[in-house]
């Protein structure tokens, strides 16, 4: 399985908006709704952000937000705070039923 | 509140046998969920290495599949990793989580070097 391709890098100013996109098949995000995503800072282990696409776990800013559409789920934060900047990951569930991770998106807040 | 603890060896010697046990509190295995492995080589992005379900039933990732075999033991409240024929490719921080369409609780992660 390939995994699912996102930018390497994005940055925005405190207070912007920004997407970070994650891009697979109809044999993975294009088919299911099981797209997440995972924020991580380093040296801690990743962290449930977004899950079934668009839905936020208890005590997840609603700054963060979900979205797809055909074979690309995207994430947006939107009111970047420094907090924000970390790494970020998508998943998808697979026609195999296996699991696939993006390779995942270094946030910078300028 | 669900939480997960990796346990085993930090070193292991290429050509050998990589064997983790992640510890569940606060669910019960037999209960349901599916349980999983991740695993990030330094430096790098997150890779599914597999999951399980508590009846035994067990899915993974074709690249690793034919090294990789993960059990689990409800009696104890835990799942075990084993990946044989390691090499120094096999270097990283290994963590278990839960699956439930998505990955909602994860242990702190174990960095397992491999190395002779």
């Amino acid at each position: 399985q390939s995994a699912l391709t996102q930018p390497a890098s994005v940055s925005g100013s405190p207070g912007q908006s920004i997407t970070i996109s994650c891009t697979g098949t109809s044999s993975d995000v294009g088919g299911y709704n099981y797209v997440s995503w995972y924020q991580q800072h380093p040296g801690k282990a990743p962290k449930l952000m977004i899950y079934e696409v668009s839905n936020r776990p208890s005590g997840v800013s609603n700054r963060f937000s979900g979205s797809k559409s055909g074979n690309t789920a995207s994430l947006t934060i939107s009111g970047l705070q420094a907090e924000d900047e970390a790494d970020y990951y998508c998943s998808s569930y697979t026609s195999s039923s296996t699991w696939v991770f993006g390779g995942g998106t270094k946030l910078t807040v300028l | 509140q669900v939480q997960l603890q990796e346990s085993g060896p930090g070193l292991v010697k290429p050509s050998e046998t990589l064997s983790l046990t992640c510890a569940v509190s606060g669910y019960s295995i037999s209960s349901g969920y599916y349980w999983g492995w991740i695993r990030q080589p330094p430096g790098k992005g997150l890779e599914w290495i597999g999951s399980i379900y508590h009846s035994g039933s067990t899915y993974y990732n074709p690249s690793l599949k034919s090294r990789v075999t993960i059990s689990v033991d409800t009696s104890k409240n835990q799942f075990s990793l084993k990946l044989s024929s390691v090499t120094a490719a096999d270097t990283a921080v290994y963590y278990c989580a839960s699956v439930s369409g998505y990955l909602d609780y994860w242990g702190q992660g174990t960095l397992v070097t491999v190395s002779s």
